[in-house]
C-alpha cells in the first residue's frame, strides 16, 4: 500500500536554529500539505501546495516558514529561526480522493 | 469555517463492549469524510473513508455512518479490544482540496 514517509522521526534543535523537515508524498499525488499538532492539542493546518506553489496557508505559516518541492519526490518544510512554540509534531499529507498522512516528525526546540 | 465536535471526548470501556463515537460538523458541503486513528505520539492511520453519497461504510469490526445533511457521522466499533485504545478523529473533507478541520477526537481506553 502506498504511504507518505517523513524524516527525521525526531529532531531536537536550539532556539533560533533553522530546521528542514522532509517528506516523500505518494508518487502520483498532486496536492501536498503540512499540518502540525502541539502536544495535547488539535491537529492544525499550516500550508497546502499544488503545481509547485502554495495554494493556501494559515495564519500560523508566517515568514519564518517556507515549503519547497526541490525535485520530483521530496516535499520540505523549512523553519528559518525556530522558537520554543514551534515544538510540535509535524505531519505531511498528500491527497488523491482521500487523505494520506505521514508518521510525523517530532520537533523539539530547546 | 468548518468546526468539528466529537462526543464523548473520552471514554473507558471494558473489553468486549461496543463503542459508539459521535462526530458533528458545521459545514455539510463535504466531498467525503474519513475516520482516523491516532495512537499517542504517532501519526494518523486512516480507518474508513465514506463518500458524501454513502450512508455507511464497513471494515471488519468498524462501521461508520454519515448523515451529511445534518452534519453528523458515527463510528461504531464492535466487540472492543485493548488494541482499540487510541484517539479517533473524524475528518470531513471539503470540496476543492481545502484545509482540513480537526476536532479534539474521541479518546478511547479499552480495559482488559
Amino acid at each position: 500500500e502506498p504511504e507518505v514517509t517523513q524524516t527525521p522521526s525526531h529532531q531536537v534543535t536550539q532556539m533560533g536554529q533553522e530546521v528542514i523537515l522532509r517528506c516523500v508524498p505518494i508518487s502520483n499525488h498532486l496536492y501536498f500539505y503540512w499540518y502540525r499538532q502541539i502536544l495535547g492539542q488539535k491537529v492544525e493546518f499550516l500550508v497546502s501546495f499544488y503545481n509547485n506553489e502554495i495554494s493556501e496557508k494559515s495564519e500560523i505559516f508566517d515568514d519564518q516558514f517556507s515549503v519547497e518541492r526541490p525535485d520530483g519526490s521530496n516535499f520540505t518544510l523549512k523553519i528559518r529561526s525556530t522558537k520554543l512554540e514551534d515544538s510540535a509534531m509535524y505531519f505531511c499529507a498528500s491527497y488523491y480522493d482521500q487523505w494520506f498522512f505521514g508518521p510525523g516528525t517530532r520537533l523539539t526546540v530547546l | 469555517k468548518q468546526e468539528v465536535t466529537q462526543i464523548p471526548a473520552a471514554l473507558s470501556v471494558p473489553e468486549g463492549e461496543n463503542l459508539v463515537l459521535n462526530c458533528s460538523f458545521t459545514d455539510s458541503a463535504i466531498y467525503n469524510l474519513q475516520w482516523f486513528r491516532q495512537d499517542p505520539g504517532k501519526g494518523l492511520t486512516s480507518l474508513l473513508l465514506i463518500q458524501s453519497s454513502q450512508r455507511e461504510q464497513t471494515s471488519g469490526r468498524l462501521n461508520a455512518s454519515l448523515d451529511k445533511s445534518s452534519g453528523r457521522s458515527t463510528l461504531y466499533i464492535a466487540a472492543s479490544q485493548p488494541g482499540d485504545s487510541a484517539t479517533y478523529l473524524c475528518v470531513p473533507n471539503p470540496y476543492g482540496n481545502n484545509r482540513l478541520a480537526f476536532g479534539k477526537g474521541n479518546q478511547v481506553v479499552v480495559i482488559p
